[in-house]
């Protein structure tokens, strides 16, 4: 089965670039997509298809897919964006998530 | 505005069957799109459980299709899960939410852009 894989933690200074991956085999050839959950709260979209963003999705969130990667950036972190991210991918007919990765803002 | 809302039983004995049901307000299951269950057991990621188009078609986990039965009543615009023989790895929350697939040839995009508030469900006797 496919596999997408998340680093478990990411640190980013207040203001600083966030980058958080997700590495799964040939992932370039298939679209991603990206979720944002709080605590407590449901996700939320904050990137499909690879690097568009849902209506009310602040600018600083952007992505990119490429080869084996995919890329959600973060720019001009805000402790607001402090949570947890989810990859996302289609494969085989199926859905297929990330293990997430904890960003904190610190 | 779209919105999802999960309802069921917040306790089930293990071997029993776990049912729950989305109500959907706000836009008509049968004019589109797909809809879906998540689930997020204490403390770990997103698990996709399955999906179904407003065409008929249906895509189960394969690790849960087994168990799995996703169902859809349009009179009443809302779909439901049924997972069977339930044991307490199958303690979650439990979340429905509309997905949009669009896509040609192998080259396909699954989002999932509103969802449900989510349903706490504890497996335990």
């Amino acid at each position: 089965s496919y596999e997408l894989t998340q680093p478990p933690s990411v640190s980013v200074s207040p203001g600083q670039t966030a980058s958080i991956t997700c590495s799964g085999d040939k992932l370039g050839d298939k679209y991603a997509c990206w979720y944002q959950q709080k605590p407590g709260l449901s996700p939320v979209l904050v990137i499909y298809k690879d690097t568009k963003r849902p209506s009310g999705i602040p600018e600083r969130f952007s992505g990119s897919n490429s080869g084996n990667t995919a890329t959600l950036t973060i720019g001009g972190t805000q402790a607001i964006d402090e949570a947890d991210y989810y990859c996302q991918a289609w494969d085989s007919s199926t859905v297929v998530f990330g293990g997430g990765t904890k960003l904190t803002v610190l | 505005q779209v919105q999802l809302q999960e309802s069921g039983p917040g306790l089930v004995k293990p071997s029993e069957t776990l049912s729950l049901t989305c109500i959907v307000s706000g836009y008509s299951i049968s004019s589109g799109y797909y809809w879906g269950w998540i689930r997020q057991p204490p403390g770990k990621g997103l698990e996709w459980i399955g999906s179904f188009s407003h065409s008929g078609n249906t895509y189960y986990s394969p690790s849960l299709r087994s168990r799995v039965t996703i169902s859809v009543d349009t009179s009443k615009n809302q779909f439901s899960l049924k997972l069977s023989s339930v044991t307490a790895a199958d303690t979650a929350v439990y979340y429905c939410a509309r997905a949009d697939l669009s896509g040609s040839l192998s080259y396909y995009a699954y989002y999932m852009d509103v969802w449900g508030k989510g349903t706490t469900v504890t497996v335990s006797s």
